[in-house]
């Protein structure tokens, strides 16, 4: 595709319930970024894959979080028994390869826990 | 991860220069200066990056001091459509990416 996309956009869901939260990268992307940006605030690192490993998961706030990669393309991210503080712009990025030094992200999606 | 510092808030002329600053006082010999921004609801926005020497493209120009410890974004003429979040971060870039709280920059008409 032509750039980064994210589904859903929005999303309304009651404490307690489970969440997954799609991100389809660029095509060919290797790399692949999970961030979670609070109002007001920077995005914060979650995870990433280089295809479907993950090196990297030491941004997930707790065990609840969980990220998959399985065929190395489009990726889910899985909020289990959500929680108020989980609310939050949900943001994906990728990236061409593990030496390319530009992220490309997508428009997120607003994750609202009542 | 190496630290960077940058002013909250930034006012600017339409089209006048920008010079946008960043202390980096703790980078590493192998940290990449990146900038991205992040326009009023929008997902974040790769700018510019460099390593040592300076930088320009379509963009903007990035000017990094000769001891690395501090860099500068330039924006040549601003436009309204350059308010935005800018953020200056250390890394390889291939990694995560640690944004902080960047500088607003607002562009008075």
């Amino acid at each position: 595709g032509a750039g980064v996309s994210q589904s859903p956009r929005y999303k309304v869901t009651k404490r307690g319930q489970d969440v997954t939260l799609r991100c389809d990268p660029i095509s060919s992307h290797a790399t692949l970024y999970w961030y979670q940006q609070a109002l007001g605030q920077g995005p914060e690192f979650l995870t990433y894959f280089n295809y479907e490993a993950q090196p990297d998961k030491s941004g997930l706030p707790s065990d609840r979080f969980s990220a998959e990669r399985p065929e190395g393309s489009i990726s889910t991210l899985t909020i289990q028994r959500t929680e108020q503080r989980d609310s939050a712009m949900y943001r994906c990025a990728s990236s061409m390869r593990t030496s390319d030094k530009t992220q490309y992200f997508g428009p997120g999606t607003r994750l609202l826990v009542l | 991860d190496a630290k960077t510092t940058q002013p909250n808030s930034m006012e600017s002329n339409e089209e006048e220069p920008v010079h946008l600053p960043c202390n980096h006082s703790t980078i590493s010999g192998t940290d990449y200066i990146h900038w991205y921004r992040q326009l009023p609801s929008q997902g974040p926005e790769y700018v510019i990056h460099g390593l040592t020497s300076n930088v320009n493209n379509r963009m903007a120009s990035l000017a990094i001091a000769e001891d690395r410890k501090s860099s500068t974004l330039i924006l040549h003429r601003a436009t309204l459509r350059d308010a935005a979040v800018y953020y200056c971060i250390l890394g390889f870039g291939n990694e995560k990416l640690t944004f902080g709280t960047g500088t607003r920059l607002t562009i008075i008409p």
